[in-house]
């Protein structure tokens, strides 16, 4: 069935660390793809997407790229802050149910 | 910037007592969505409203009833709280349906019910 599938956590880093959250997915038709942030005590914000193979989505640093061969979503960061301390959820949108299917989220924690 | 506001932030109820956790956005957005977030289980979509006046369910509806009178405004309501409601709950707008995956959230609703 459809989902998505994002590493456990949680992910300890040092500050200056490279920072890799893996995601893959299935789905029934050619999704979108998302990854979304939420810091301690808030909701969840979108923080970048890729509607297509190949696109890549990148803010604050972050980037990810469309990989259909792999079905694969990546999340990467060259350099975390102890600010990047989050829970990161990748989704897509092409569910058999027309609804975002939603990863189970990976906390990553930055030490100064 | 209000963006989407979530009330009450917490809440403890004992079971069988019934509450209103209220959402309210100001974008003017026609889609909006109430999930909860358990540990281990990530987002559930609870209901869902594509305009006012119109709701259906989500994946997890039990338990929970709502209504969209207004654009801006989407109720959740506890009619008898059970201890498996005890999770965070997250309002959710955007202006392009679910499917755009570009959602709003508001800041959280954490229930205990004890």
């Amino acid at each position: 069935g459809d989902s998505v599938t994002q590493m456990e956590g949680p992910v300890t880093l040092s500050e200056e660390a490279f920072l890799t959250i893996n995601c893959t997915y299935t789905a029934t038709g050619y999704p979108s793809l998302f990854w979304y942030v939420q810091y301690p005590g808030e909701g969840l914000q979108l923080l970048l997407k890729a509607t297509k193979a190949d696109d890549k989505g990148s803010n604050k640093g972050f980037e990810a790229t469309y990989r259909k061969e792999t079905t694969s979503f990546h999340l990467e960061k060259g350099s975390v802050q102890v600010s990047d301390s989050a829970v990161y959820f990748c989704a897509h949108n092409a569910g058999n149910n027309r609804k975002l299917i939603w990863g189970l989220g990976t906390s990553l924690a930055v030490n100064p | 910037n209000a963006g989407v506001t979530q009330t009450p932030k917490f809440q403890v109820l004992k079971t069988g007592q019934s509450m209103t956790l209220q959402c309210a956005q100001d974008m003017n957005h026609e889609y909006m969505s109430w999930y909860r977030q358990d540990p281990g289980m990530g987002l559930r979509l609870i209901h869902y409203s594509v305009g006012a006046g119109i709701t259906d369910q989500g994946e997890v509806p039990n338990g929970y009833n709502v209504s969209r009178s207004t654009t801006e405004d989407f109720p959740l309501r506890l009619l008898s709280a059970a201890p498996s409601q005890t999770s965070v709950y997250f309002c959710a707008s955007t202006s392009g349906g679910e499917l755009s995956g570009e959602l709003f959230f508001g800041e959280g609703s954490r229930l205990t019910v004890l």
